[in-house]
Parts: structure tokens; sequence; C-alpha cells
């Protein structure tokens, strides 16, 4: 099983300041998915990248793809409260084509 | 916009039942899919089911669990004897297709059951 590795574990910011937070594997991944989740519900998908240096943006989050495709990066720009929540980096197993591996997420809180 | 949804969004049993967590995938999907995630813990794979049968299973869906399609909608996962280390949020998932390189490996859940044994 490829792993995914996600830093920080937790991160607490002011409103208004940017961050990144990062999803690293030594293996390599065809895709790269980044899910929200709150407490209690389900991971919502927010991002796949699935070319090797790949940009996208939603509003004021950048994702971005590694050229090796074994590392990608969420940042946001201004955080707002509203972006307040667990984000999660998942990947196709490769030796198991349709199973998602799911890193263990950042934890972000946005204080107003 | 289409959505998957579970139900009950809770459900409470006494260890040794049985317990069937209903899933109605997104409705022109062709992969479906479950998950755990164990308070605290990472989010983890289950099982996946294409035209009727599992495609891929993990070494946590044992003997105990079972998965059906029962009709044209809902997407069932079956725990029998259910063990207190079994209390998770199970989510039940769908895709469009799975190819690779393909926007449509995408894989949109539902909101969860949570699954209390005592």
């Amino acid at each position: 099983t490829q792993l995914l590795e996600q830093s920080p574990q937790f991160l607490s910011i002011q409103e208004g300041e940017n961050l990144t937070v990062y999803c690293n594997s030594s293996s390599v991944f065809s895709s790269l998915q980044w899910y929200r989740q709150e407490p209690g519900e389900g991971p919502v998908l927010l991002v796949t990248v699935v070319t090797g240096g790949e940009v996208k943006k939603l509003k004021r989050l950048t994702f971005q793809f590694g050229d090796a495709r074994k590392d990608s990066s969420l940042h946001i720009t201004a955080a707002q409260p509203g972006d307040t929540g667990l984000y999660l980096c998942a990947g196709p197993d490769n030796n198991a084509g349709n199973m998602l591996t799911f890193g263990g997420g950042t934890r972000l809180m946005v204080k107003p | 916009e289409p959505e998957v949804t579970q139900t009950p969004s809770h459900q409470v049993t006494q260890m040794g039942q049985e317990v069937i967590l209903r899933c109605v995938p997104i409705s022109n999907h062709l992969y479906f899919y479950w998950y755990r995630q164990i308070l605290g813990q990472k989010v983890e794979f289950l099982v996946s089911f294409y035209n009727n049968e599992i495609s891929e299973k993990s070494e946590i869906f044992d003997d105990q669990f079972s998965v059906e399609r029962p009709d044209g909608s809902n997407f069932t996962l079956k725990i029998r004897s259910t063990k207190l280390e079994d209390s998770a949020m199970y989510f039940c998932a769908s895709s469009e297709a799975w190819t690779d390189h393909s926007s449509y490996n995408e894989q949109f859940f539902g909101p969860g059951t949570r699954l209390t044994v005592l």
C-alpha cells in the first residue's frame, strides 16, 4: 500500500493569513485528490490533479501537483473562518487501482 | 447537484448483532465503494464494487462483511456479528468510471453512517 503523509497535522492561523499544507509520498500517483471534511460529515471533493506540475485554482485555493507526481500542495490565500476544517489528500493505489489511499489530514483552524 | 446519500445517519447496536448500512450512489455512476474512519484515524478503504461484483477489497473486509446491490439504486454494506472495534464512521462513495490519468477517477462521498457497537 502506498502511503501519503500530510503536514502539518494541525494549523491555527488568524483570518487573512496565507498558508500552505503538504501531501507527500515516496510513490508515484496517477492522480491526487483533495477533500475537505467537516466533523461528523463525509469528505467533500475539492479538486483532482492529474498531470505532473499541474496547478489548479479554486477561488482562494491553489493546488499543485509535483513534477514527479509524488507530492502535492494546497495554498490558501487570505484564509477565512469558513476555511476551517480537515483537509485530506488521497490517491489511487497503483497496486489496487480503484482503492483510494488517504493521508492523515491537516486540521486547519482560522480564527476571526 | 447529484449526491451520494446514506441511511441511517447513526446506528447503535449491541455486540454480536448484524447491521446493514445503506447507500444510494449517484445515479449515472458505475463504481461503488465503502470506506470507514475510526475516530481520529485515517479514512480506510474497505471494498469496491463494479458490475455487480467486488472488484477490490482490503484486509479489513473479511468474512464478517458483505456488500450487495439489491436493486437499481441501493448499495448496502452488511456487517455480521459486530464487534466493539467496528465502531466507526462508514462512508459510501461512487465514481463515474475508473481509468488512469482521468478526472473520472473522482470519488464522491456520502455523509456517512456513524456506527456505535456497545
